[in-house]
């Protein structure tokens, strides 16, 4: 059973860069078959897809952050990280890691899921 | 991209049906048979409840169905029970390469 776990700051200032990890564990980043994406959700419930990566690094961002975002793997951990560059308010949400199984953006299992502040 | 339209608010009574749509266009929902159903219960992440439109993962209850006519997909909860009360969030595969999320619908069990 695969099992996704984020972590991160809970607090960044504005203008400042948000880093957040996704460790995965009962199951190998590197099989083949699976992406895996960042999702926020918003105070207000909305939810965003902000972007996948698949084992072998290439990545795929939503047009509307991806001047901002950066999705990267690091296999020897079975991590995936997200960094997203000069926060603003509206950038306050849960971020979620999910495993997509199909490469149409099929989210199948999801983390649970870290809140992130941006605050000064 | 705008969101997928959802009602914001459906309700029933125990052992009643409801149905909850979501609307898109012919870039996502009618251009694809990529539409999935997520429940969320309050402080939980969401769980996948419905993909490619109308199959169920293992696990899920098959009082849980779903359906699509052209921009418009439907998610049908038959018999339901108190444990149903949760946000329900549609999505769709897109024409862009990207995943769209409906508003979310709150289902309130009287």
């Amino acid at each position: 059973q695969v099992h996704l776990q984020e972590s991160g700051p809970g607090l960044v200032k504005p203008s400042q860069t948000l880093s957040l990890t996704c460790t995965v564990s009962g199951g190998s980043i590197n099989s083949g078959g699976y992406y895996w994406s960042w999702i926020r959700q918003h105070p207000g419930k909305d939810l965003d897809w902000i972007g996948y990566i698949y084992y072998s690094g290439s990545t795929y961002y939503n047009p509307s952050l991806k001047s901002r975002v950066t999705i990267s793997v690091d296999t020897s951990k079975n991590q995936l990280s997200l960094t997203l560059r000069s926060v603003t308010a509206a950038d306050t949400a849960v971020y979620y890691c999910a495993r997509d199984r199909s490469g149409y953006l099929l989210m199948d299992v999801w983390g649970q899921g870290t809140t992130v502040t941006v605050s000064s | 991209q705008s969101a997928l339209t959802q009602p914001a608010s459906v309700s029933g009574s125990p052992g009643q049906s409801i149905t909850i749509s979501c609307t898109g266009t012919s870039s996502d929902i009618n251009g694809y048979n990529y539409v999935s159903w997520f429940q969320q219960h309050p402080g939980k992440a969401p769980k996948l409840m419905i993909y490619d439109v109308s199959n169920r993962p293992s696990g899920v209850s098959n009082r849980f169905s779903g359906s699509k006519s052209g921009n418009t997909a439907s998610l049908t909860i038959s018999g339901l029970q108190a444990e149903d009360e949760a946000d329900y969030y549609c999505s769709s595969y897109t024409s862009s390469n990207t995943l769209l999320f409906g508003g979310g619908t709150k289902l309130t069990v009287l």
